[in-house]
């Protein structure tokens, strides 16, 4: 059974800071993963897909690298912004139509 | 574009209540998904409707029916609500394949007395 755990669960940084959310998962039959934000009381806006393939996805300061051999993804955040705080989840997609996600890494950016 | 819309935002029910959440998109996705989000539990999968006219189950089907209406729409009926299901249900839809990036509605809060 695919399990998707993320570490830590809860970041508190100040601003300026580049930081690091890990996400590892338990069976690399994966065909893509997917990293999403969640502000409170809100849905899940898409952040960066990867597909199986690929070694890493960029978005402005957002990078998302994969390495499906050892079950894991990073997140990485250049000069965090108080901006960036909400919650990241992690997913990934299991068949084609399957999304298991972790519980999430709640981030806390102050000034 | 809208994307994703759901209705109600917030419903609060008594325990044996019936209940339907509506979800529509507006994307020409073909797949939709029902999910739920609990505290310290992530999301999880109830329903999911690959294509117009099917719909399979996920992780956690019980005590929930859907309707995939046609392409946009994609119903999630309680028909006798219980406690264990306060929570809150997130729709969301993709275009069906390996790329499947799925895109989220704005979620409804459900409460269950």
């Amino acid at each position: 059974k695919q399990e998707v755990t993320q570490i830590p669960a809860a970041l508190s940084v100040p601003e300026g800071e580049n930081l690091v959310l890990n996400c590892s998962f338990t069976d690399s039959a994966i065909y893509n993963l997917q990293w999403f934000r969640q502000d409170p009381g809100k849905g899940l806006t898409s952040l960066l897909l990867i597909q199986s393939s690929q070694r890493e996805q960029t978005s402005g300061r957002l990078n998302a690298s994969l390495d499906k051999s050892s079950g894991r993804s990073t997140l990485y955040i250049a000069a965090s912004q108080p901006g960036d705080s909400a919650t990241y989840l992690c997913a990934v997609l299991r068949d084609t139509d399957k999304l298991i996600f972790g519980t999430g890494t709640r981030l806390q950016v102050f000034p | 574009n809208a994307g994703v819309t759901q209705t109600p935002k917030f419903q609060v029910l008594k325990t044996g209540q019936s209940m339907t959440l509506q979800c529509a998109q507006d994307m020409n996705h073909n797949s939709m998904y029902w999910y739920r989000q609990d505290p310290g539990m992530g999301l999880r999968l109830i329903y999911y409707s690959a294509s117009e006219g099917t719909t399979d189950k996920g992780e956690v089907p019980n005590g929930y029916n859907v309707s995939r209406l046609n392409k946009r729409e994609f119903s999630l009926r309680l028909e006798s609500a219980a406690p264990s299901q306060t929570s809150v249900y997130f729709c969301a839809s993709s275009i069906q394949g390996l790329y499947n990036e799925q895109f989220f509605g704005p979620g409804t809060r459900l409460t269950v007395l």
